[in-house]
């Protein structure tokens, strides 16, 4: 049980933000909000994580809501390389840092 | 600065055979991961090994398959009597081992049996 909730898919333009959104309306205090992004034929990649201030790195934002039971990552300028299944996993913060991989987003990157 | 190597990238066994994946972790990572990507599938957790322990392997079918991560050298992923629904991705990841920290991944065993 992966407890996030995302889209199935997502298209979008080259050199346009990419909003992704995700649901974790269950999520604990202690849980950690992590994305990460699988090409195809590789190994996932991490993108960025955070638990409640929004994050900023040179790959994405994290924007967590303030209930903290939804956040979105974005992609400020997409590329035809940003294509990928993009998962947004929960991540517990008393743990060891085992993630739970649910379907995750297939985002479509059009030229 | 290397990250995770896993070896062989491509592995083809027999029915029957084992199959041993490799995985050497991040410099300084005492925390190993294996999770396994079935065809069209999604990613799975395997196990969960530190140094010389496994630490949580819910994840790990109950016979044929084991683990483990030596105070010397990589973490080995052992499959004995392999069937074709053991053909695979097989994914292994280091970390410093808590929720606040990023997990790396490397390219993956493609196990394919025949």
């Amino acid at each position: 049980d992966a407890k996030t909730t995302q889209p199935n898919s997502m298209e979008s333009n080259e050199e346009e933000p990419v909003h992704l959104p995700c649901n974790h309306s269950t999520i604990s205090g202690t849980d950690y909000i992590h994305w990460y992004r699988q090409l195809p034929s590789q190994g996932p990649e991490y993108v960025i994580h955070g638990l409640t201030s929004n994050v900023n790195n040179r790959m994405a934002s994290l924007a967590i809501a303030e209930d903290r039971k939804s956040s979105t990552l974005i992609l400020h300028r997409a590329t035809l390389r940003d294509a990928a299944v993009y998962y947004c996993i929960r991540v517990s913060g008393t743990s060891y840092g085992k993630l739970t991989f649910g379907q995750g987003t297939i985002l479509t990157v059009h030229p | 600065n290397a990250g995770v190597m896993q070896n062989p990238r491509h592995l083809v066994r027999r029915r029957g055979q084992e199959a041993r994946l490799r995985c050497s972790p991040v410099k300084g990572h005492s925390h190993v991961y294996w999770y396994r990507q079935l065809p069209e599938e999604g990613l799975k957790f395997m196990v969960y090994l530190q140094k010389e322990n496994i630490i949580d392997e819910s994840g790990m079918p109950k016979e044929r398959f084991s683990a483990e991560f030596p105070k010397e050298g990589p973490s080995i992923l052992r499959i004995q009597q392999v069937v074709r629904g053991d053909s695979a991705a097989y994914f292994c990841a280091s970390s410093l081992g808590t929720g606040n920290t990023e997990a790396f991944f490397g390219q993956g065993t493609r196990l394919t049996v025949v």
